[in-house]
């Protein structure tokens, strides 16, 4: 049975700092996997998705990692903002998709 | 366009009370899912559609049954509440599996008393 794992649960950073978020899966055979952003009361915004055969994806200042060999994807947020204030989710599909219990980030201004 | 959407945004149910939950996208996507989100669970998937006329159960079926009549619709039904479905529900969409982004609505906060 595929289970997700974030770790730590909750990071609070000042304004301005690089910060990775870690995400971790027991079962390698995946289609893909996904970020995503939840604001407090609100849905999920997907943030990046890499398929199986990428090791990354990068939209602005997020990048995304995956090693699918060691279970393993990173996202790498540079220069922290405000604004980044979320619950941050990575979810794998293997025919359904599993989620992690997020992240909950906090840039303080 | 509009994206996901759900009705409606709360409600409150008594034990034993019936209801459904519409979910709607514009998109012309072929899958569309149910899941529940609880504190110290994450989400979970109750059911899905791999289409029109199609539905599966996923991780946390019992108590919940899906109609998928249109392929723009997706409604989730609960004929009898019990105090364990109060969560928030949300539905996504997808074009297919594999390599395509799943899309989120806003969220329904259900409560059983």
């Amino acid at each position: 049975k595929q289970e997700v794992t974030q770790i730590p649960a909750a990071l609070s950073v000042p304004e301005g700092e690089n910060l990775v978020l870690n995400c971790s899966f027991t079962d390698s055979a995946i289609y893909n996997l996904q970020w995503f952003r939840q604001d407090p009361g609100k849905g999920l915004t997907s943030l990046l998705l890499i398929q199986s055969s990428q090791r990354e994806q990068t939209s602005g200042r997020l990048n995304a990692s995956l090693d699918k060999s060691s279970g393993r994807s990173t996202l790498y947020i540079a220069a922290s903002q405000p604004g980044d204030s979320a619950t941050y989710l990575c979810a794998v599909e293997g025919g359904k998709l599993i989620f992690g219990q997020g992240t909950e980030l906090s840039v303080k201004p | 366009n509009a994206g996901v959407t759900q009705t409606p945004k709360f409600r409150v149910l008594k034990t034993g009370q019936s209801m459904t939950l519409l979910c709607a996208q514009d998109m012309n996507h072929e899958y569309m899912y149910w899941y529940r989100q609880d504190p110290g669970m994450g989400l979970r998937l109750i059911h899905y559609s791999v289409g029109e006329g199609t539905t599966a159960k996923g991780e946390v079926p019992d108590g919940y049954n899906v109609s998928r009549l249109k392929k723009q619709n997706f409604l989730l039904g609960l004929e009898s509440a019990a105090p364990s479905q109060t969560s928030v529900y949300f539905c996504a969409s997808s074009y297919s599996r594999g390599s395509y982004e799943q899309y989120f609505g806003p969220g329904t906060r259900l409560t059983v008393t």
